[in-house]
């Protein structure tokens, strides 16, 4: 069982719908980040939070946003979305702060998102 | 750049079989290296991780040594289950990149009974 919980598992929204994808972990980690994995491809890097602070973006579109209310939760909005942003969202979280690298990154389930 | 390469999939094998998925790297300074495993429908796991050269990462059967004179981190088992069938992401991890991990393309494993 993952100790990264994320909801909902699937969600299907249309582009002018304004949705919201959750994160919990209560391992007492310090960094918590968001992939995007689009099929038979490896995860990419959306975001980096360290210590509740937006460390890394990866020049993601407007239209994605992510909020970390405290340590242990980990939102992003999502706003506008289009067809191509259909994919599998993966959060994940690492004990250290990112400045303090080489922890283990250890990920949820994801949540399956389609765009019609 | 720090890049990761893997050999291409699918790789197709019987039960028992003995398993090598090949990995290299590209890396300035001392990365740390990880295997992940991600089963249909499911978010990533840790398979194993090594942090310096010459380190053997291990777990449920699985091996990796770090090598940095080939700069590789081959993942091996010798004898692989149906349960073994998934996708192998081998990864680097570099100092002072914000733990942001560099992923391999991933290698599609099938193990038939």
């Amino acid at each position: 069982d993952t100790e990264v919980t994320q909801t909902p598992k699937h969600l299907v929204m249309g582009m002018t719908n304004k949705k919201s994808l959750k994160c919990e972990q209560h391992m007492g980690h310090r960094a918590m980040y968001w992939y995007k994995q689009k099929a038979k491809k490896p995860p990419e890097l959306m975001f980096v939070y360290s210590y509740e602070k937006l460390s890394i973006n990866e020049s993601v579109p407007s239209r994605f946003s992510p909020e970390c209310p405290n340590s242990s939760l980990l939102n992003l909005h999502l706003h506008a979305l289009q067809p191509e942003d259909s994919a599998l969202y993966l959060c994940a979280s690492s004990q250290d702060g990112v400045r303090r690298s080489h922890s283990p990154l250890h990920f949820g389930n994801g949540t399956r998102l389609t765009v019609t | 750049g720090n890049s990761v390469t893997q050999m291409e999939g699918p790789v197709t094998l019987s039960e028992e079989a003995f398993l090598t998925i090949n990995c290299t790297y590209t890396a300035t300074g001392y990365p740390s290296l990880f295997w992940y495993v991600q089963y249909p429908g499911e978010g990533l796991q840790l398979l194993l991780k090594a942090t310096k050269a010459d380190d053997k990462g291990s777990n449920k059967g699985f091996e990796a040594t770090y090598r940095k004179e080939t700069t590789s981190f081959h993942l091996e088992k010798g004898s692989v289950q149906v349960s073994d069938s998934a996708v192998y992401f081998c990864a680097l991890m570099f100092s002072g990149g914000y733990n942001k991990l560099i992923f391999g393309a991933g290698t599609r494993l099938a193990v038939h009974p």
